[in-house]
Parts: structure tokens; C-alpha cells; sequence
């Protein structure tokens, strides 16, 4: 089972708002990873959690927080976001990054969720 | 700065005919090479990685991998309708805990 689960899978909020994208998987994957993907651009790395510890940040805006709770779970707080965060929103997530290699490095996505800011 | 590159296309096949897709990588500390498949409006679908020079076949599709020349390569064979699709190639990052994406081929197979 290959299967990384995203929710909501649409979201539409204002700029005032708050929402968080939840991300879970099964698989016992130590690696999970936050992307944004822009309309015919590839996906673009935000954050990634090794171990559910915060590895890479991207320098990502402050607006945007992410969070793994446990092994399984990663989520993005979203805070007064703007119309240009619009995107598509993918978490992915790997074996690990403990030893080197195309197994433990193959990342799998989740379907992703259409966010748009009013 | 590590870079992968890959046409952005279109690329026009037949259906039936072999697709060829290829891409270059900067990074010669890189190990590790994917390709995905991905839809309009949809996620990335892991097609297959390769690791080792050469060829590695998988039904239709065969990864190819010359770390001389650092060249990726996939081929479809027998191209589908519905293989048309954006391939985004990646290849693993030498010293941090991610992958790079080029910028995708658009690929169309016309019946």
C-alpha cells in the first residue's frame, strides 16, 4: 500500500482566515515532505519532517506553519494567507533519510488539495 | 546551485510509436533518479527510479541512466492516449534530505 492521504481536497478561504491541511499515512515512513505546485510548474519543496523532527524549511513564509504530530500525521496551519498562495497543495512522504538510496529516497504523494485565497 | 533540465515540450508521438523523454543533472554527488507522471489538475504518480547505469525495464517503460554523461532518459513503448501526461524527472539531492524536479515534459499522444 502506497497510499498517502490528504485532506480537505478543495479549500477556499480568505485572507483573514485560518485553516489547516491535514496529511496521514500508513505506509511507516519516517520521511514526510509539504510541496506547493503552481499551475504548469513542477512541485515545489516547503518543508520537510525527518523523523518528525523539522529538517528543511525552504524559507517559507512565516504564514504557512507546519506540524507533524506523530509518525503518521503531518499538518500546515494556514494564517492570513495571500491570493498568490493559490496552488496546489501535495504532501509527500519516503522511507526515511537515515542511509542513502532510491528506496528509502522514492517519495510518494498524497492527491493533494486545491487551495484558493480570496 | 543543483539543477535537473528536461524539454517542457509538447511532445507529439503517434500512439504506438516509442516516446522519448530525456533529462540532464548537475549534481554528480546524485545516486538516485525518478521519474513521475502527472496529470492536469492531478498529484505526481511515481512511474519508476533508477539507481544504477543502464537500463531497467518496467512493462512499457524503460529508465535509462548514464552517470558519465549525467543523462536520464525514459521510454514508453506502444504510446497510449493515455499517456499523455507532464513526466517531471527528479533526481536525489548529494547532501540534504530532498529531491530536485525539472520542470516537466508535456507529452501528447495522438491517435
Amino acid at each position: 500500500d502506497t497510499e498517502v492521504t490528504q485532506t480537505p481536497k478543495h479549500l477556499v478561504m480568505g485572507m483573514t482566515n485560518k485553516k489547516s491541511l491535514k496529511c496521514e499515512q500508513h505506509m511507516g515512513h519516517r520521511a514526510m515532505y509539504w510541496y506547493k505546485q503552481k499551475a504548469k510548474k513542477p512541485p515545489e519543496l516547503m518543508f520537510v519532517y525527518s523523523y518528525e523532527k523539522l529538517s528543511i524549511n525552504e524559507s517559507v513564509p512565516s504564514r504557512f506553519s507546519p506540524e507533524c504530530p506523530n509518525s503518521s500525521l503531518l499538518n500546515l496551519h494556514l494564517h492570513a494567507l495571500q491570493p498568490e498562495d493559490s496552488a496546489l497543495y501535495l504532501c509527500a512522504s519516503s522511507l526515511s533519510r537515515s542511509t542513502r538510496g532510491a528506496f528509502t529516497d522514492t517519495q510518494y504523494f498524497g492527491p493533494g488539495t486545491r487551495l484558493t485565497v480570496l | 546551485q543543483k539543477e535537473v533540465e528536461q524539454n517542457s515540450g509538447p511532445l507529439s508521438v503517434p500512439e504506438g510509436a516509442i516516446a522519448s523523454l530525456n533529462c540532464t543533472y548537475s549534481d554528480r554527488g546524485s545516486q538516485s533518479f525518478f521519474w513521475y507522471r502527472q496529470y492536469s489538475g492531478k498529484s505526481p504518480e511515481l512511474i519508476m527510479f533508477i539507481y544504477s547505469n543502464g537500463d531497467k525495464e518496467d512493462g512499457r517503460f524503460t529508465a535509462q541512466l548514464n552517470k558519465a554523461s549525467q543523462y536520464v532518459s525514459l521510454l514508453i513503448r506502444d504510446s497510449q492516449p493515455s499517456d499523455s501526461a507532464t513526466y517531471l524527472c527528479a533526481s536525489e539531492h548529494s547532501s540534504a534530505s530532498k529531491i530536485i524536479f525539472g520542470s516537466g515534459t508535456r507529452l501528447s499522444i495522438r491517435p
